[in-house]
């Protein structure tokens, strides 16, 4: 499985984007990238996925270079209440998937 | 429509008891993931039913741990028996099979153990 290393933590301001990059360098070819955001005492929340390139949903953006060996989650106009814990997992064709130790975000008034 | 549902949702139990933990997948997803969160440390995946077939055990950490899936739909842990070590939060997750096995888990809320 490909380890995942991310920043322990960030802080951030109410209306900022935010982008947390995540690294990924023993990616292999099959292998997806995914983000979880997780609240104190809930189970980790899917927030976007994607292969190469660049994914974007309702909530965020995902931003995969060519090597695809680092990915970087891009939070736009971020709230109070988007302070949670988000990782990065690298998901393989066999569904198997690590978490690292996540990114603890806080966002400020 | 409902999503993962894991119980109960807090255990409290004493060294060398049994604990048996349950989780009720989203309806119709065919995958379903147990994952753990020991103190202080990464959650960790413990293994992945198919259905009612173990895809993969390889996360289970040793033979105190036994998980069912009877008729493929909700599935037990039970840790028997238990030690201190063993005390942290259990995800289960359940996903689609899709055109790709990285089809989307969907975690429950958990299920916080302590051993004392």
């Amino acid at each position: 499985l490909a380890k995942t290393t991310q920043p322990i933590s960030m802080d951030s301001y109410e209306g900022q984007e935010v982008n947390i990059t995540c690294s990924h360098n023993n990616i292999a070819t099959n292998d997806y990238i995914t983000w979880y955001q997780q609240f104190p005492s809930q189970g980790p929340r899917f927030i976007i996925q994607g292969y190469k390139t660049k994914v974007t949903n309702e909530v965020a953006s995902l931003f995969i270079p060519a090597d695809r060996k680092s990915s970087t989650l891009s939070l736009p106009r971020v709230s109070l209440s988007d302070t949670a814990v988000y990782y990065c997992l690298v998901i393989t064709n066999a569904g198997k998937s690590t978490f690292g130790d996540g990114t603890t975000l806080t966002v400020k008034p | 429509e409902a999503g993962v549902t894991q119980f109960p949702s807090h255990s409290v139990i004493e060294k060398g008891q049994t604990v048996t933990l349950r989780c009720d997948p989203i309806s119709g997803h065919d995958n379903l993931y147990w994952y753990r969160r020991v103190m202080g440390k990464e959650i960790k995946f413990l293994l992945h039913f198919v259905k009612e077939s173990k895809q993969d055990e390889s996360g289970m950490p040793n033979n105190r741990f036994l998980a069912e899936r009877t008729g493929g739909t909700y599935s037990t842990l039970k840790v028997q028996p238990a030690e201190l070590e063993d005390s942290g939060v259990y995800f289960c997750a359940s996903s689609q099979v899709g055109s790709t096995i990285q089809e989307t888990q969907y975690f429950g809320p958990g299920t916080r153990l302590l051993v004392l």
